[in-house]
């Protein structure tokens, strides 16, 4: 069965610093998400992501985040200088079209 | 998007059917019932959705009241590995572009052996 594959499945980074989390979404899918969840708190939206540009954002994703499409697989999210608040649980989603959402296993980020 | 309401927790034994309830009484006549779970912390999972239909795939079956208010999802025969979670999200058919799906706390879903 085709699934999203993420990495790092953890990181451990210091304040200030920055990180990137990267995504294979599945193959033939179009449109690309990043959803975070807070230890022990909701799956929040963070972005959507079409055409090599973004669809949607929340009000979490401010100027610290960015998302891109290098290449013909990956899918990134950059965060530019950390902070304690970034860490959580980052999800990666993809979707060919009306349909459900496919989730990866998720990206635990903790900052120090 | 309208507003869910879950039970916190349930159990069932495994083997048995888990039965867990959503009540949406503010969905509008566009919206669509969607359900995911998430085991542990792994990413959530799709199970099923429907509009107003009862709906029923290989993982599980939707049952939405005539009125549209709440609905119910069936596990017919719980496993230990359907201890996770369940988000019900009420949310239009929106384009692809837009699946900014709303997850609630859900209902933490215990199979006992």
């Amino acid at each position: 069965e085709p699934e999203v594959t993420q990495t790092p499945s953890h990181q451990v980074t210091q304040m200030g610093q920055e990180v990137i989390l990267r995504c294979v979404p599945i193959s033939n899918h179009l449109y690309f998400y990043w959803y975070r969840q807070i230890l022990g708190q909701k799956v929040e939206f963070l972005v959507s992501f079409y055409n090599n540009e973004i669809s949607e954002k929340s009000e979490i994703f401010d100027d610290q985040f960015s998302v891109e499409r290098p290449d013909g697989s990956n899918f990134t999210l950059k965060i530019r200088s950390t902070k304690l608040e970034d860490s959580a649980m980052y999800f990666c989603a993809s979707i060919s079209g009306p349909g459900e959402l496919f989730f990866g296993e998720g990206s635990r980020l903790t900052v120090l | 998007d309208a507003k869910t309401t879950q039970p916190p927790s349930m159990d069932c034994a495994e083997g048995r059917a888990a039965n867990l309830p959503c009540n949406h009484s503010t969905i509008s006549g566009n919206e669509y019932v969607y359900w995911y779970r998430q085991i542990h912390s792994q990413g959530p999972q799709y199970i099923i959705h429907g509009l107003k239909n009862n709906e029923t795939n290989e993982m599980a079956s939707l049952i939405i009241t005539e009125d549209r208010k709440s609905s119910t999802l069936i596990l017919p025969h719980a496993t230990l590995r359907d201890t996770a979670v369940y988000y019900c999200i009420v949310s239009p058919r929106r384009g692809a572009g837009s699946y900014q799906l709303t997850f609630g706390k859900g209902t933490k879903l215990s199979v006992i052996p």
